[in-house]
């Protein structure tokens, strides 16, 4: 099983706008609406971002949005700030209760 | 509040086993699945499998099928990740997540537990 592809780096500046691309198949991110993203910053464990490809944890703040066309789901983050520098990973359901990651998108805040 | 207390990190010899465990509190945990993922030095997040505290009903990764069980004590509320035949590219922190069951999504992590497969 291939992991979903995401683009190794993204960089942006405070303020600004970012997206973050995570590209499937028609088995997993096209066939269900359940993708998710999570934050990692070093050395701490992944934080939930997204679930059901949109939809926003108690807590998380609205400057992250979630969506999806085709086979290739999106997070954005607007009005970045330096806390948002981090590593960040898509997940989506592939079918028989498996599942499946992207491998990571480092995000730099300039 | 959610939390997820795994046990301390560990170190193995090539051809051995490890069992990490997850202490789950805070809600019914019978009520969700406990998922398995690890993270290789430097490397991304991989997802191991996972195992419904429901039911005991698990689903694992195919590259690790064969070597791998979960397995949960509900009077405990704790689940278990055992990983046989160890090799040197099974060094990892291994993390257990809380998933909901009908959407697949880990909104709750443990601390994640080092393991170091080393000579």
């Amino acid at each position: 099983q291939s992991a979903l592809t995401q683009p190794a780096s993204v960089s942006g500046s405070p303020g600004q706008s970012i997206t973050i691309s995570c590209t499937g198949t028609s088995s997993d991110v096209g066939s269900y609406n359940l993708v998710s993203w999570y934050q990692q910053h070093p050395g701490k464990a992944p934080k939930l971002m997204i679930y059901e490809v949109s939809k926003r944890p108690s807590g998380v703040s609205n400057r992250f949005s979630g969506s999806k066309s085709g086979n290739t789901a999106s997070l954005t983050i607007s009005g970045l700030q330096a806390e948002d520098e981090a590593d960040y990973y898509c997940c989506s359901y592939a079918g028989s209760s498996s599942l499946k990651f992207g491998g990571g998108t480092k995000l730099t805040v300039l | 509040q959610v939390q997820l207390v795994q046990s301390g990190a560990e170190v193995k010899k090539p051809g051995a086993s490890v069992k990490v465990s997850c202490k789950a509190s805070g809600y019914t945990f019978t009520s969700y699945g406990i998922s398995w993922v690890r993270q290789a030095p430097g490397q991304g997040l991989e997802w191991m499998g996972w195992i419904s505290a429901y039911n005991g009903n698990t689903n694992y990764a195919q590259k690790l099928q064969g070597r791998v069980t979960m397995t949960t004590d509900t009077s405990t509320s704790t689940a278990y990740m055992e990983l046989r035949s160890l090799r040197s590219d099974d060094t990892a922190v291994y993390y257990c997540a809380r998933v909901e069951p009908k959407s697949f999504h880990f909104d709750y992590w443990g601390q994640g537990t080092l393991v170091t497969v080393s000579s």
